[in-house]
């Protein structure tokens, strides 16, 4: 599976859209962009999902480049309840593990 | 719609000690279970996942084992525990070949 690498953290004020990068230059053609946040002491969240197409959801929009070596969550208007880490993962469809990495710890400030 | 519960969520226990951790799913059948472990400031580690009943594969070599006497149950289990088990462990299920994992609410466990 590719690597990826996220900021380590960022501050959004509430009310704004948080824009979450990722980058992942090795992914391969049968690879899909996870990803998922974890809320402090919860159990990870799955937010979207994509391999090609942009998608949204009643979360979060995921933007992929057209070439795929990275990607953009957009919380579109960002309150209070989306600080947490946020996970980035790149997985072919097949197989079983999440493999989480340290993601983005976002900060939304009122 | 489906749920999954995961108990105690604390716990604590001294080294040496055994351990069993439940986790059940409901409103759904033949999922893919899985735990996890989170040890503090540290990512997420697979422990054991499991794709049917009595069907358990090891992610990471320890002293911990997985079981799966029923469908939508999966129970962690060590016969003594050391210091490093210490952690946030996380039962998950998904569909099948999903990577669309839910997340339960976790057991904090504290060795001392």
């Amino acid at each position: 599976d590719a690597k990826t690498t996220q900021p380590t953290s960022m501050d959004c004020a509430e009310g704004r859209a948080a824009n979450l990068p990722c980058n992942h230059s090795t992914i391969s053609g049968n690879e899909y962009v996870y990803w998922y946040r974890q809320i402090h002491s919860q159990g990870p969240q799955y937010i979207i999902h994509g391999l090609k197409n942009n998608e949204t959801n009643e979360m979060a929009s995921l933007i992929i480049t057209e070439d795929r070596k990275s990607s953009t969550l957009i919380l579109p208007h960002a309150t209070l309840r989306d600080t947490a880490v946020y996970y980035c993962i790149v997985l072919r469809n097949s197989g079983y593990a999440l493999n989480f990495g340290k993601g983005t710890s976002l900060l939304v400030t009122p | 719609s489906q749920t999954i519960h995961q108990w105690p969520a604390t716990l604590v226990q001294p080294v040496g000690s055994p351990l069993s951790l439940e986790c059940t799913v409901e409103g759904t059948s033949n999922p893919n279970l899985y735990w996890y472990r989170q040890a503090a400031g540290r990512g997420l580690q697979l422990l054991f996942y499991s794709v049917g009943i009595g069907q358990i594969s090891s992610e990471v070599p320890q002293n911990l084992s997985a079981s799966r006497p029923q469908d939508r149950q999966f129970i962690l289990s060590s016969k003594k525990l050391l210091l490093s088990d210490s952690g946030f462990y996380l039962c998950a299920w998904s569909v099948q070949g999903s990577y669309e994992q839910y997340f339960g609410p976790g057991t904090r466990l504290t060795v001392t």
